[in-house]
């Protein structure tokens, strides 16, 4: 079965530096792997998806991710951080033909001006 | 973004009290999807349904029971609600793209007195 594991439950940096999200998945088959992102009192936003044709994928609002198979990682990065990015942000797997996703707990991201 | 709505949007109920909760789409889309949202917890998957009148249980299935009478709704019933299922829910939807990218609505707030 599929699971995700999000490392860190809260990450704090200041305005224009690097975002590091960091994500680790199991997976017995070829995942599909996600990064949602949901601002305060809203539902969530797809950012990015990985579905195994290219590793690195790039998504909305300057933000990207990594497939690193070896590392069974997914980490979210974006190079400069902006005050809009403060929110919660959700890693999630699938198997390829599997309709259920498999949610991680969250991580809360705060932008310090 | 994608047609989803949610109704009603916020609810208090007392406990013991049955309550639905309903999920319209206008994407024509095959697969619908509820979750609870918990802190601590992320999203997990309540029920779900592959099509008109075909459902199955998710991972916090008990208490809840679902219906989906026609492709645009799924409707979401708490049979006696407890203090334990105040929550917010999403409903979801997805397609069969082969890549299941759910898109989500933008919640209900259920609070269980």
């Amino acid at each position: 079965a599929q699971s995700v594991t999000q490392l860190d439950s809260h990450v704090s940096v200041s305005e224009g530096t690097p975002v590091l999200l960091r994500c680790n998945y199991s997976s017995s088959y070829s995942p599909s792997l996600f990064w949602y992102v949901q601002h305060p009192n809203k539902g969530l936003q797809l950012l990015l998806k990985y579905t195994s044709a290219a590793t690195l994928v790039k998504g909305i609002n300057g933000f990207e991710a990594e497939f690193k198979k070896s590392e069974t990682s997914f980490h979210l990065t974006k190079p400069s951080a902006h005050m809009s990015d403060a929110a919660e942000y959700f890693c999630v797997g699938g198997n390829f033909g599997n309709e259920k996703l498999t949610f991680g707990t969250g991580t809360r991201l705060t932008i310090i001006p | 973004d994608a047609g989803i709505t949610q109704s009603p949007r916020h609810k208090v109920t007392e406990t013991g009290t049955p309550v639905t909760l309903r999920c319209h789409q206008t994407e024509n889309h095959r697969y619908m999807y509820w979750y609870r949202q918990d802190p601590g917890h992320g999203l997990r998957l309540i029920h779900y349904s592959y099509g008109v009148k075909d459902t199955d249980k998710g991972e916090v299935s008990d208490g809840y029971s679902v219906s989906r009478s026609k492709t645009e709704d799924f409707l979401l019933t708490l049979e006696s609600a407890t203090s334990s299922q105040t929550s917010v829910y999403f409903c979801a939807i997805a397609s069969r793209s082969g890549e299941w990218e759910q898109y989500f609505g933008p919640g209900t707030r259920l609070t269980v007195t």
